[in-house]
């Protein structure tokens, strides 16, 4: 079976500090990655999505870049952060065109 | 511009009763339509989904209905449960864009009371 796994659960860093967030996904080739954000009050933003190893589609500017480095691993960053990018960011996966996310469980990133 | 819109940001049930969570949406290339049920800290998980093609789909005690002419699509669950009590997210799919991303709304938290 398919599992997601996103890391670390909870961050603290304080502005003008650097960002890696990871996801990995196990049981699965070639899927469809995607990041998420949810800030306070608001719903799901989409941020970055990917179709394949260094294939990385961004739907907002913003402070924050994803890499692809291997197949089945995605990873935020950002290298500079503001206080704006906390919130909660969620790794998620599809099988292709399949309709259906598949999310890790995610990371509170509170910036300070 | 918010293309996927949940107006109520909690609704508050009775165990046993029914809840009935709301969905509008202003893209009509929407093809596919999801629910997905939140914990706190935890990430979204599936529940259930329906094409632009059907009006109805059932599962268990969750059925989503859709008009297509409303732009509208609901959640009924039914009988409510306390362990139902979460963050729903209504999602759509097409739009004319990219076939590979959900569009999703902010959600409505349900509160099923004892």
């Amino acid at each position: 079976s398919q599992t997601i796994h996103q890391w670390p659960a909870t961050l603290v860093q304080p502005v003008g500090s650097p960002l890696s967030l990871e996801c990995t996904v196990e049981g699965t080739s070639n899927p469809n990655l995607y990041w998420y954000r949810q800030a306070a009050g608001r719903g799901l933003q989409l941020l970055f999505y990917s179709i394949g190893i260094g294939q990385i589609s961004s739907e907002v500017p913003q402070n924050l870049s994803a890499s692809r480095p291997q197949d089945r691993q995605f990873i935020l960053s950002s290298k500079k952060l503001l206080l704006s990018d906390s919130g909660f960011y969620l790794c998620a996966w599809s099988p292709g065109l399949d309709e259906k996310l598949f999310f890790g469980s995610g990371t509170q990133l509170s910036v300070l | 511009d918010q293309q996927v819109k949940q107006n109520s940001p909690s609704l508050s049930v009775q165990e046993g009763r029914i809840s009935i969570l709301n969905c509008d949406y202003t893209n009509s290339m929407f093809d596919y339509f999801l629910w997905y049920k939140k914990y706190p800290a935890e990430g979204p998980t599936f529940l259930i989904s329906i094409s632009s093609i059907k009006d109805k789909n059932e599962d268990g005690r969750f059925t989503v209905f859709l008009n297509k002419s409303a732009k509208h699509l609901s959640l009924h669950i039914v009988p409510s449960q306390p362990g139902d009590s979460a963050v729903y997210f209504c999602a759509a799919k097409g739009g004319g864009g990219s076939n590979y991303k959900l569009t999703f709304g902010k959600g409505t938290l349900l509160t099923v009371n004892p």
